[in-house]
């Protein structure tokens, strides 16, 4: 099976424009999950979606935002870029029926604000 | 409620010696712990996890870990070390949330 997809590798914005990502899960799996990784904060929770419904959410602001499609492909979209959302952009994917599943990830996104 | 403590930043070992990476958790309900790995540039990747069953877990590249439900601990360890070991490790808790709550991560430095 393929792994899970992310694109762009490398992305470079300014400030206050807005930024879309793209992950593809592995076939079959329904859940995709998002998280942003930096040096201070370390590997911190966005969103989840299971069956194109948001399942939950981490502590981020409103900026930040996601969605699913029926192929259970996964966007991540963040608004008013600021330089603190510079950050490595994780997704991972799994099957999202229960809590003991492994989840798989892509090989993330590097998000570059100036 | 969950959280997982790595305690120690970073670890510094050399090559062949021994490797043991610690990870305390806190779950209101019984655990799923989960150890990941990270190398330069990449995602995470899973080593190895505990669900239910025997408390010492094998996995991937030589690492086990055994669950310590008196002590809250999901140490892991691998009896020597590789210069390929170097990594960022995480340690992972779910039971109480579909999404799994993660460790600050551990570096680990292997010296030749």
């Amino acid at each position: 099976k393929a792994g899970v997809t992310q694109t762009p590798r490398y992305l470079i914005k300014t400030r206050g424009q807005q930024v879309t990502l793209s992950c593809s899960p592995i076939s079959g799996h329904r859940s995709v999950s998002w998280y942003q990784q930096t040096p201070g904060q370390g590997l911190q929770f966005l969103f989840e979606y299971f069956s194109e419904t948001q399942r939950n959410k981490g502590n981020f602001p409103g900026r930040f935002s996601g969605r699913q499609f029926s192929n259970s492909r996964s966007e991540m979209n963040v608004s008013t870029l600021e330089l603190g959302d510079s950050a490595l952009y994780l997704c991972a994917s799994s099957d999202g029926g229960s809590h003991k599943e492994t989840q798989y990830f892509g090989p993330g996104t590097r998000l570059l604000v100036l | 409620a969950q959280s997982v403590t790595q305690l120690g930043s970073h670890v510094s070992v050399s090559e062949g010696a021994l490797v043991l990476l610690r990870c305390n958790y806190s779950s209101s309900v019984p655990p799923y712990l989960f150890w990941y790995v990270q190398y330069p540039n990449q995602g995470l990747q899973l080593l190895l996890k505990y669900t239910t069953g025997a408390t010492l877990v094998k996995g991937i590249n030589g690492f086990e870990a055994e669950f310590k439900k008196s002590e809250t601990s999901f140490h892991l360890t691998k009896p020597s070390a590789h210069m390929s070991d170097a990594a960022e490790y995480f340690c992972a808790v779910a039971g109480g949330s579909y999404i799994p709550t993660f460790g600050r991560g551990t570096s680990l430095i292997v010296h030749p």
